[in-house]
Order: C-alpha cells, then sequence, then structure tokens
C-alpha cells in the first residue's frame, strides 16, 4: 500500500513569511510524528499525534511552530514568520500503535525547506 | 526524559568486514529500540528492532543486543557491503507513555570496496 507521503517534496521561502507542511500518513495509522533534520544532523522530535489530539507538543521549538491533524488523517505543520535557523528536512511518521511495547514508525520522503 | 548517546559518530570498514554500532539510554523504563538507516537524501527505513523482553534478535547479516541491566544497545553488521553504507540512528521509546522516539545522534558507515 501506500506510504507516507509529504508536501511539497522542497520549498525555499523569504525570512518572515509563513510555510505550511503537508503530511498524508499511512491509511489506518492512528499516531502521526513531526521531527526536524538539520543538515548532517541527527531527528529532533517536535510533535506527536494520537488521532487528532496532540499529547506532546514538547518538541516545538517556538511559538512560531504549530500543528494540526484533522479527521485523524492529515496533518500540516505551519511555522509563522520563519527564520533562516528553521531551514531544515521535515519528516513525518506514522504508526498503527496496537503493541503493548512500541510501533514501527515508517517515515515520509520529508520537505526540505530552506529560508532566504 | 530520555536521552540516547550513540558511538562511533563515523565508522570505517573494508568491504566484509563487521561493524559494531553502540547506544545507551537513560530511562531504565524505556522498552523499544529501533535502528534506522538513512540513505544520503533519502528516509530513514526501519531495519530491525528489539523490545525489551529479549536480548537479542537476528535478520540475516543484521543483530541488535539488549542490555538492560547496563542500557545500551549495539547493532551489529556482519560481513558488510558497500551498499551498507549510510547514516544509521538508534532510538529508544517508553510505550504507556508519550510515544516519542529519541534518537541518538547517528553514525555514518562508511564501507569501503
Amino acid at each position: 500500500g501506500a506510504g507516507v507521503s509529504q508536501s511539497p517534496s522542497n520549498k525555499v521561502t523569504e525570512k518572515g513569511k509563513d510555510v505550511e507542511l503537508r503530511c498524508d500518513p499511512i491509511s489506518g495509522h492512528t499516531a502521526l510524528y513531526w521531527y526536524r533534520q538539520s543538515l548532517g544532523q541527527g531527528l529532533e522530535f517536535l510533535i506527536y499525534f494520537q488521532g487528532n489530539s496532540a499529547p506532546d507538543k514538547s518538541g516545538l521549538p517556538s511559538d512560531r511552530f504549530s500543528a494540526e491533524r484533522t479527521g485523524g488523517s492529515v496533518s500540516t505543520l505551519t511555522i509563522q514568520r520563519t527564520q533562516q535557523e528553521d531551514s531544515a528536512v521535515y519528516l513525518c511518521a506514522s504508526s498503527l500503535v496496537v503493541r503493548q511495547a512500541g510501533d514501527t514508525q515508517y517515515f515520509g520522503p520529508g520537505t526540505r525547506l530552506t529560508v532566504l | 526524559g530520555e536521552n540516547v548517546e550513540q558511538h562511533p559518530s563515523t565508522l570505517s570498514v573494508q568491504e566484509g568486514d563487521s561493524a559494531v554500532i553502540k547506544c545507551t539510554y537513560s530511562d531504565s523504563a524505556s522498552n523499544y529500540f529501533p535502528w534506522y538507516k538513512q540513505e544520503l537524501g533519502k528516509r530513514p527505513q526501519l531495519i530491525i528492532d528489539i523490545r525489551s523482553n529479549v536480548g537479542e534478535k537476528k535478520d540475516q547479516r543484521i543483530a541488535v543486543t539488549l542490555n538492560k541491566t547496563a542500557k545500551h544497545f549495539s547493532l551489529h553488521i556482519t560481513e558488510t557491503q558497500p551498499e551498507d553504507s549510510a547514516v544509521y540512528f538508534c532510538a529508544a521509546l517508553r510505550y504507556g507513555g508519550f510515544q516519542k522516539l529519541v534518537f541518538g545522534t547517528g553514525t555514518r558507515l562508511l564501507v569501503s570496496p
């Protein structure tokens, strides 16, 4: 079946502009995650959704970052008033969440954001 | 919160050699430990995972070991091939709380022919 998809694949924006990044999880996956990966760095957790609720927003770097998920499916990550340090690859992942000890997270291809 | 440390940051081996990557974690309640492989410009892909009720898991040339007492786990790749060259990330998660994977900083593995 189809995997996690993200759009756009690349986004170039000017400093101060707002951007929206979209994630389509695997059908039926109840959990959705956003991560950020800066050049040559590891994966930084941003936010986690279970259904439409976000029980863990602890990774959002500032109040310029927000995310929502509707219908238990598509999620949008919004960055307001973008700064150059926001430049990174934003990765989305989804998982089924049925096990007692961890569920495989499947990653999308990412959106490469460049803030000029 | 959980903290995961990963070593080494880079690892160069000759084709056919074995490679070992080690990770330590801080939260003794963590019970799920996946390993992801990320090739240049591509998405991370799960290659193997282990849960806290087992000490070792193998899948062909790849194995993972877990020492809960010492709070460390390792990835072992035998008979390395050039296509194994990639960045490998370990991660830890405590199920029952928030489903947040905490990743290590990654190991860049280079396998030379």
